[in-house]
C-alpha cells in the first residue's frame, strides 16, 4: 500500500531563511508526487508535482522540491521564506493506475519576522 | 474565481437535522470526490465518482449519503450526525480517474459543527 510521511507536524523559520519540508514516500512501484498548501480557511491548492519527467519539479510562489528514488524522499524547499507562505503543507502521493491521492498528516509552516 | 464552488462553507446542524451540502465544478472535469478533514488526521477520501457513477466508498458510515446528477455537481446528503462527524468537508475535482497524474483541484471546504 502507498503511503507518505511527512517529518515534523510544526517547522518554524524566520523570514528569508532556507524553508525544508520532508516528505517520504513509500509505494511498490514508481509513484506520482505532490504538494499541496492550505491556507487559513481554505482550501488545499496545488504547489507541484512530480509524474517522472524531471526529478527536480519547481512549482509556484518559488517552492521546488527534488524526487529521489534512493531516499524515497520528495522534500519540499524554498530559498528564502517571506510571511506569506505561512500555511499547512500537504505531501501526496497516487499510484499510476488512478487519481486516488494518500495524503500526509501535513507540516504548518510559521513564519517569524 | 475557483473552479470548485462548495456551499455552505459553514453548517451547524443538529444530530437529528437533515441537510446537505453541495459542489459545483466549473473546470470540465468527469471526477469529484469528497474528502473529510479533521483536526491531527490525514484527509481522509470518503467517495469518488467518474462519469456520475460511484467509483469509490472508502467505507463511510451510512449517514453520509453522496449524490452526483451531473458531472459538474456533487452533493453530500448528512443525517443523523455525530459530534465526531464535526469537520471540514472538500470536495475536489479532476479530468477523470484513469489518467493517473492528473491535478486534482480542490474547493474551499464546507465547515460542519454536529451540535
Amino acid at each position: 500500500a502507498q503511503s507518505v510521511t511527512q517529518l515534523g507536524s510544526h517547522v518554524s523559520v524566520s523570514e528569508g531563511a532556507l524553508v525544508l519540508l520532508r516528505c517520504n514516500y513509500s509505494s511498490s512501484v514508481p509513484p506520482y508526487l505532490f504538494w499541496y498548501v492550505q491556507y487559513p480557511n481554505q482550501g488545499l491548492q496545488l504547489l507541484l508535482k512530480y509524474t517522472s519527467a524531471a526529478t527536480l519539479v519547481k512549482g509556484i510562489n518559488g517552492f521546488e522540491a527534488e524526487f529521489k528514488k534512493s531516499e524515497t524522499s520528495f522534500h519540499l524547499t524554498k530559498p528564502s521564506a517571506h510571511m506569506s507562505d505561512a500555511a499547512e503543507y500537504f505531501c501526496a502521493v497516487s499510484d499510476r493506475n488512478t487519481d486516488k491521492l494518500i495524503f500526509g498528516t501535513g507540516t504548518r509552516l510559521q513564519v517569524f519576522p | 474565481e475557483t473552479g470548485v464552488t462548495q456551499t455552505p462553507r459553514h453548517l451547524v446542524m443538529g444530530m437529528t437535522n437533515k441537510k446537505s451540502l453541495k459542489c459545483e465544478q466549473h473546470l470540465g472535469h468527469n471526477a469529484m470526490y469528497w474528502y473529510k478533514q479533521s483536526a491531527k488526521k490525514p484527509l481522509e477520501l470518503m467517495f469518488v465518482y467518474n462519469f456520475k457513477e460511484q467509483t469509490e466508498n472508502n467505507s463511510v458510515p451510512s449517514r453520509f449519503s453522496p449524490e452526483c446528477p451531473n458531472s459538474s455537481h456533487l452533493f453530500l446528503h448528512l443525517h443523523t450526525l455525530q459530534p465526531e462527524d464535526s469537520a471540514l468537508y472538500l470536495c475536489a475535482s479532476s479530468q477523470d480517474i484513469s489518467s493517473s497524474g492528473n491535478t486534482i483541484y480542490f474547493g474551499e471546504g464546507s465547515w460542519l459543527t454536529v451540535v
